[in-house]
């Protein structure tokens, strides 16, 4: 089956520059996409297609590809950032939707 | 804005049928695909599978031979029948708006339901 692979966990202080991957074995031709997800709320979509912020969505988030990795950033954490982050892109034979296992980002 | 209200009921026995619903209110019904996806407790998300309006289906292979999604449009609501229930069905269960996996430029799932715990116990 088609994973997506992501860190269990990421820690970074208030204001530091957050990083969290997810890797396949390949990235289609289709894009990824990132949610964040807070205890008790629904998952909340923060980058779309690869790079694009949905509206409401704070600058300090940021998407990025390269190779067969795709990397969300989150610049200048702050403690509300604190939250489960999970990518999502199509399997090796664009037929169905993959998440990756998420990431629990903690700010110190 | 589109919101998205979902029901069904919350506890099952081992070898009954899940059923939910999730009713669309504004925005467009049609252009889209409805999806289920569902977290166990403590656990990540997974995809169950989406249907747009004229019924057109996609869905997980690890589910698909139990997975029944139907559409109502005079409603603008849509439906999952899990059958065969186990304790692994045990889960939140969310309805979402996107995009066919198949379509090049799909967008994410920008529209969430409030989530329905089913718990599946003898």
């Amino acid at each position: 089956s088609y994973e997506l692979t992501q860190p269990p966990s990421v820690s970074v202080s208030p204001g530091q520059t957050a990083r969290i991957t997810c890797s396949a074995d390949a990235f289609p031709k289709q894009y990824a996409y990132w949610y964040q997800q807070k205890p008790g709320q629904a998952p909340v979509l923060v980058i779309d297609k690869d790079t694009e912020r949905p509206s409401g969505i704070p600058e300090r988030f940021s998407g990025s590809i390269s190779g067969t990795t795709v990397t969300l950033t989150i610049s200048g954490v702050q403690a509300e950032d604190e939250a489960d982050y999970y990518c999502q892109s199509v399997d090796s034979s664009g037929t169905y939707w993959v998440f990756g296992g998420g990431t629990k980002l903690t700010v110190l | 804005q589109v919101q998205l209200q979902q029901w069904g009921a919350g506890l099952l026995k081992p070898s009954e049928t899940l059923s939910l619903t999730c009713a669309v209110y504004g925005g467009s019904f049609r252009g889209y695909y409805w999806s289920w996806i569902r977290q166990p407790p403590g656990k990540g998300l997974e995809w169950i599978g989406d249907i747009n309006h004229s019924g057109s289906t996609n869905s997980n292979p690890s589910l698909k031979s139990r997975v029944t999604i139907s559409v109502d449009t005079s409603k603008n609501q849509f439906s999952l029948n899990l059958s065969s229930v186990t304790a692994a069905d045990t889960a939140l269960y969310y309805c979402a708006r996107g995009q066919s996996p198949d379509y090049y430029d799909s967008s994410g799932f920008d529209s969430w339901g409030q989530g329905t715990l089913v718990t599946v116990s003898s």
